[in-house]
């Protein structure tokens, strides 16, 4: 089945630099990534996705990349925010079935 | 999107008990998910709720432990029965998105710990 792994699994920026963090995945048939931020003590909000046929999309200061050659997609804030702080868990799904990863807490200094 | 109601939020239970979870979806969807997160991990699938047949339960997971009824398209439960310490965990209830099921919606979870 599939595989997701998620790295770094904690990062810690300064306000207003930038954050990445990278999944890769194993089974060449996913075709669709999203990303979800979970905040302490509540359930896992969508924030971005992308389908296999994209390569790249943004939403203001969140962006998602997707190298399908690679097996690799990754998750770009920019301007960095303490509310940007929580969970990050990237995820790859074939028809119904969603895998997920380990998950990053992200930290965002003042 | 979905807006997705459970309860309860948390709670403290003893040993042997059993806790039933409610989850509420403001529109009917077809397929229903119950997920586990503990503490400090990812996301596992327990099983899929769907309405007017059985729950399709993952690797690792049975119906003794965790039923789950699904009476209509817009609700569901899931008890955790005979619980034991190693049952605390998040329990999450989530649906597809109306007119894409590709997205997945999560409910606000419910927080457990077995003392």
């Amino acid at each position: 089945g599939e595989n997701v792994e998620q790295h770094p699994s904690t990062l810690s920026v300064q306000e207003g630099d930038s954050a990445v963090i990278k999944c890769t995945y194993s089974d060449s048939a996913s075709n669709y990534f999203p990303w979800y931020k979970q905040e302490l003590g509540k359930g896992p909000q969508l924030i971005i996705d992308i389908r296999s046929n994209v390569g790249e999309k943004k939403d203001q200061r969140i962006a998602v990349t997707l190298n399908k050659t690679a097996k690799h997609f990754s998750l770009h804030i920019t301007e960095t925010q303490p509310e940007d702080s929580a969970v990050y868990f990237c995820a790859a799904s074939i028809g119904d079935q969603f895998y997920f990863g380990t998950g990053t807490s992200l930290t965002v200094i003042p | 999107s979905a807006v997705i109601s459970q309860k309860p939020s948390r709670d403290i239970c003893q040993r042997g008990t059993s806790l039933t979870i409610q989850c509420q979806v403001d529109s009917q969807v077809t397929m229903m998910f119950w997920y586990r997160q503990q503490p400090g991990q990812s996301l596992t699938l327990i099983a899929t709720a769907n309405q007017g047949s059985e729950a399709t339960y993952e690797s690792g997971f049975v119906i003794d432990k965790f039923p789950i009824s699904r009476p209509n398209l817009t609700f569901s439960t899931l008890t955790v029965s005979n619980m034991s310490p190693e049952d605390s965990s998040i329990y999450l209830c989530s649906v597809e998105g109306r007119g894409s099921n590709e997205k997945l919606f999560f409910g606000s979870g419910t927080q457990l710990s077995v003392l």
